[in-house]
């Protein structure tokens, strides 16, 4: 089956810090979304993005689906953006079922 | 609207006993899913619908139970609950269609002694 690596593992940033988090795929998708998955557990939509680039507010998304990549912008970190995020991809099959990524944690210090 | 709701938030079963998690969603979509989240893992599909009556099996299935009765709501069954279910459970909606972006409720902590 396809295969979601996500990296880095763990970053760890001072406020007001930029950073990217990759998300690689091993299959052709037909679609790609990110998630944050906050300290108490909620899963909230950041981009739905099978390609192109997309931004919203301090935080961008690229997705070359071509090349089988997907890149996360966090800019001006704050520490209300820790947590774990989360990429996740839909292949083949028209059911809509999401393959996730193992997630990077971020943590980010005051 | 109020998107995916999830109930209970948190449940703690014997091994053995059974239960259902509810999932309701107000967007009219027609796709709905359960998954699992275990420590320090992304999320694994348990069971899936595409439509009222129409269900099917995810990535590891194995000792739940769905039904679809309706658009709205998409209840996950525990027969017999185990250890091995201690998880957050998560369920998800979309429109049908591989293109369907995915919104999920806010989860069910569940623990199994």
């Amino acid at each position: 089956g396809i295969q979601v690596e996500q990296s880095p593992p763990d970053l760890i940033l001072q406020e007001g810090a930029n950073s990217t988090l990759r998300c690689n795929f091993s299959d052709s998708v037909n679609n790609l979304q990110w998630f944050h998955q906050n300290p108490w557990g909620q899963l909230i939509n950041l981009f739905y993005i099978p390609s192109g680039t997309k931004q919203n507010g301090r935080l961008s998304a690229t997705t070359v689906a071509t090349e089988r990549y997907s890149l996360l912008y966090i800019s001006s970190s704050q520490t209300t953006d820790s947590g774990v995020y989360f990429c996740a991809v839909n292949y083949g099959g028209s059911q809509g079922n999401l393959i996730f990524g193992k997630g990077t944690k971020l943590s980010v210090k005051p | 609207n109020a998107g995916v709701t999830q109930t209970p938030k948190f449940q703690v079963l014997k091994t053995g006993q059974s239960m259902t998690l509810q999932c309701a969603q107000d967007m009219n979509h027609e796709y709905m899913s359960w998954y699992r989240q275990d420590p320090g893992m992304g999320l694994r599909l348990i069971h899936y619908s595409v439509g009222a009556g129409i269900t099917d099996q995810g990535e590891v299935p194995n000792g739940y139970n769905v039904s679809r009765s309706t658009t709205e709501d998409f209840p996950l069954r525990l027969l017999s609950a185990a250890p091995s279910q201690t998880s957050v459970y998560f369920c998800a909606s979309s429109y049908v269609g591989a293109s369907g972006e995915q919104f999920f409720g806010p989860g069910t902590r569940l623990t199994v002694l």
